[in-house]
C-alpha cells in the first residue's frame, strides 16, 4: 500500500488542454516535493511546498499543498508536448526517521500535439 | 546547479557477476541514496547514507551492499547479479547535517543506470 497515492495513474490529453494531478495521503507531511521524469532520465525537482494551504506557480504549473498537509495537487494550464513525462510527488513524513522521502507511484502524462 | 552523475547509462551483465554502480555528486551533500525503479512499483529505496562510512538499509536491501568512502561518492554493489535485479537504478543526494535534520529534504537525482542482467 502506497503511503502517497497519486491519481490518475495515466493521463492523455491534447495540446492546449488543462490537467490536474493529485497526491493524497492519510499521513501528515512536513513538506512535499514534485518531480518530473522524462523517459530514460532521472527525476528533476520542480517545486517544494512547505506550508499548509501554500500555492506556488512555476510558469504554467500551479502547485498546491493542502491545509492539513496531507495532500497536494499539480495543475498544468494549456499543456504542451514538452510537459509529457512522469510526475512524482514525494513527501517527508513528520515522524519518519532520517532524511528519507516517501514517493507516490507517479502519474504518466502524455500531451499530444 | 546540483550535479549528480552516474558511471554508466546502460549496463549489461551476466547472472552471477559482481556489479558496481558508481554515483558522484558535486554539491557537498551529506545524504546520498540508491533507488531502483520498476514499472508499476515506483521508486523503491535500496540503501542510503547520511555521512561518510555511514549507511542504512532502505526498503529492499537484499542482494545489495553499498560503500561510501568519500563524501561525494556512493557506490551500489550487486554481489552476485540476478535477473530479478534488472532495473533502472537511480542515485540521489540531498543536503543535511545528519539523520535528524529539519525538512525539507529535497533530493537531486542522477540520470539513472539501466541495468540488464542476462
Amino acid at each position: 500500500t502506497q503511503l502517497l497515492e497519486q491519481s490518475p495513474q495515466f493521463l492523455s490529453i491534447q495540446e492546449g488542454e488543462n490537467l490536474t494531478v493529485y497526491c493524497n495521503s492519510s499521513s501528515v507531511f512536513s513538506s512535499l516535493q514534485w518531480y518530473r521524469q522524462e523517459p530514460g532520465e532521472g527525476p528533476v525537482l520542480l517545486v517544494t511546498v512547505v506550508t499548509g494551504g501554500e500555492v506556488k506557480k512555476l510558469k504554467r504549473l500551479t502547485f498546491q499543498f493542502g491545509d492539513a498537509r496531507k495532500d497536494s495537487s499539480l495543475h498544468i494550464t494549456a499543456a504542451q508536448p514538452g510537459d509529457t513525462g512522469l510526475y512524482l510527488c514525494a513527501g517527508d513524513m513528520i515522524k519518519a526517521a532520517g532524511n528519507k522521502l516517501t514517493f507516490g507511484g507517479g502519474t504518466r502524462v502524455l500531451v499530444k500535439p | 546547479d546540483v550535479k549528480v552523475t552516474q558511471s554508466s547509462r546502460y549496463l549489461v551483465k551476466r547472472t552471477g557477476e559482481k556489479v558496481f554502480l558508481e554515483c558522484v555528486q558535486d554539491m557537498d551533500h551529506e545524504n546520498m541514496f540508491w533507488y531502483r525503479q520498476d514499472p508499476g512499483l515506483g521508486l523503491r529505496l535500496i540503501y542510503f547514507s547520511y555521512d561518510v562510512k555511514m549507511k542504512e538499509k532502505g526498503d529492499i536491501p537484499e542482494g545489495y551492499s553499498v560503500s561510501r568512502e568519500k563524501k561525494e561518492r556512493f557506490s551500489l554493489i550487486l554481489e552476485s547479479a540476478s535477473t530479478n535485479q534488472t532495473s533502472m537504478y537511480l542515485c540521489a543526494s540531498s543536503f543535511g547535517e545528519g539523520p535528524n535534520d529539519p525538512p525539507p529534504y529535497e533530493q537531486y537525482f542522477g540520470p539513472g543506470t539501466r541495468l540488464t542482467v542476462t
